[in-house]
C-alpha cells in the first residue's frame, strides 16, 4: 500500500483563486511528520509546510496552510491568492516516527498551474 | 553561500565513465540525503549519512558509491551507469529537534546516462 497518496495529477487555479491540493498518508505510528515541498521546473525541491501529528492546531505559513485532518489520515495543502510563481509541482512527503533525521516517504506529486 | 548546493549542475555521461555528484550544505546540518528522482516515480531514498556514518543504504546497486567526509559534504560516486540511472538527484540535510528534521534540499544534477 501506498504511505502517500496524492490523487490529483494535475490542477488548475485562476490567479487570485484559493487552491486544495490533496493528499492522504499511511501510517499505524503514532508519532509522524508531514511535510509539502513546491518544485519548479528548475529541479529545486523547496520546503513549504510541516505538521506534526500531535499538533493540535493546523500549520500555517504565509498563504499556505495544511488542513490536517488526523482520523481521515489527510494532510491537504492550501494556497491562498494563487500566484503565476506558484506553478510547479507540489509533494506531500511524510515522516514515520518521532523526529531524528528519518528519510522521507513522498506521494507522486500534483503538477499545479496558475491561469492569469 | 547559503543552504544546500551541489555541482554539476547537468552531467551526461557514458556507460563506462566514472564521475561524482558533490553536495554541500551551510546550514550546521547533521544529517545528509541523497534521494533520486527519475519520470513519473516519487522520489526514493538512496542513502542517509548521520554524524558522517551511513545509516541507511536503501537496496542500491553498487554503482552509486556515497561518500561523507564531513558533516557538510556529501558525494555520490557513479560508475559503470546504465541509461535507466538516468534521472535528478537530489541531496538533502536536516538537524533534527525535537520538534521537527525538515530535510533542505540542493537543486539538483540532472544526470544522462547515454
Amino acid at each position: 500500500a501506498q504511505k502517500i497518496t496524492q490523487t490529483q495529477p494535475g490542477m488548475f487555479v485562476q490567479e487570485k483563486e484559493a487552491v486544495t491540493l490533496d493528499c492522504t498518508y499511511d501510517t499505524s505510528d503514532p508519532s509522524y511528520g508531514l511535510f509539502w515541498y513546491k518544485q519548479p521546473s528548475s529541479g529545486e525541491m523547496i520546503f513549504l509546510i510541516y505538521q506534526g501529528s500531535y499538533d493540535q492546531q493546523n500549520a500555517t505559513e504565509g498563504r499556505y496552510s495544511l488542513n490536517f485532518q488526523k482520523a481521515r489520515k489527510s494532510a491537504n495543502l492550501v494556497i491562498s491568492a494563487s500566484q503565476l510563481g506558484d506553478s510547479a509541482m507540489y509533494f506531500c512527503a511524510m515522516r514515520e516516527g518521532a523526529s531524528g533525521n528519518t528519510p522521507l516517504v513522498f506521494g507522486k506529486g500534483t503538477r499545479l498551474s496558475v491561469i492569469a | 553561500e547559503t543552504g544546500v548546493t551541489q555541482t554539476p549542475r547537468h552531467l551526461v555521461m557514458g556507460m563506462t565513465n566514472k564521475k561524482s555528484l558533490k553536495c554541500e550544505q551551510h546550514l550546521g546540518h547533521n544529517a545528509m540525503y541523497w534521494y533520486k528522482q527519475s519520470a513519473k516515480k516519487p522520489l526514493e531514498l538512496m542513502f542517509v549519512y548521520s554524524l558522517e556514518e551511513r545509516v541507511e543504504n536503501n537496496s542500491v546497486p553498487s554503482r552509486f558509491s556515497p561518500e561523507c567526509p564531513n558533516s557538510s559534504h556529501l558525494f555520490l560516486h557513479l560508475h559503470t551507469l546504465q541509461p535507466e540511472d538516468s534521472a535528478l538527484y537530489l541531496c538533502a540535510s536536516s538537524q533534527a529537534t525535537e520538534y521537527t528534521d525538515t530535510q533542505y534540499f540542493g537543486p539538483g544534477t540532472r544526470l544522462t546516462v547515454l
